[in-house]
């Protein structure tokens, strides 16, 4: 079983519906969290960065982590055209000497005009 | 600010073969790290470097090699290419430990 687990879709919505993506995890060291977007022959793009439990919010977009059933979500509001791409999330731990990243396989989302 | 700059952007290589993927970041990180991007398989980490001199191997390390002679290059060798190593592959860079990793734009290899 991998440690991250991520549907990949793909997910199509109309233009201006709330869009909610999500990942779940196995490994409870896990501390840090990320979202990513990833366009078509383009490297993967921080959206939202998390420390711990919580919410963050960043403009159409919002975060959160329930580290009591390790699971996270990105939530896109108002989603637009532009928003068509794929959705990495990615975690890490607080130890080890570089601390680094475990990804999911990444969600395909079109949001149709 | 160019951020992380890899070269080429393609290439088409034939089993046996070496070649070494270039990768440059302007941005004084001390982290780099180089992945592979399948898929249904997500990104998985071939090997990375803490800084100058040091680097260390990741959960994909076979048939692949680095160095870390500056700051601002961490260049990926195959050794002999293999049909397997069709990928899309991907340097990233952080500044500290605890940072997001920033990303170049691939380079994808095609093994025949």
């Amino acid at each position: 079983q991998k440690e991250v687990e991520q549907d990949p879709g793909p997910l199509s919505v109309p233009e201006g519906a709330i869009v909610s993506l999500n990942c779940t995890y196995s490994n409870s060291a896990f501390q840090y969290f990320m979202w990513y977007r990833q366009y078509s022959r383009k490297g993967p793009e921080l959206l939202m960065y998390t420390y711990s439990s919580g919410n963050k919010e960043d403009g159409r977009f919002t975060a959160q982590v329930d580290k009591s059933s390790k699971y996270i979500s990105l939530f896109i509001r108002d989603s637009q055209p532009s928003d068509s791409a794929t959705y990495l999330c990615a975690m890490s731990a607080t130890s080890g000497s570089a601390r680094q990243l475990t990804f999911g396989s990444g969600t395909q989302l079109t949001v149709l005009p | 600010n160019a951020g992380v700059t890899q070269t080429p952007k393609f290439q088409v290589l034939k089993t046996g073969q070496s070649m070494t993927l270039q990768c440059a970041q302007d941005m004084n990180h001390e982290y780099m790290s180089w992945y592979r991007q399948d898929p249904g398989m997500g990104l998985r980490l071939i090997h990375y470097s803490v800084g100058a001199g040091i680097t260390d191997q990741g959960e994909v390390p076979n048939g692949y090699n680095v160095s870390r002679s500056t700051t601002e290059d961490f260049p990926l060798r195959l050794l002999s290419a293999a049909p397997s190593q069709t990928s899309v592959y991907f340097c990233a860079s952080k500044k500290g430990l605890s940072q997001p990793q920033h990303f170049g734009d691939g380079t994808r290899l095609s093994i025949l």
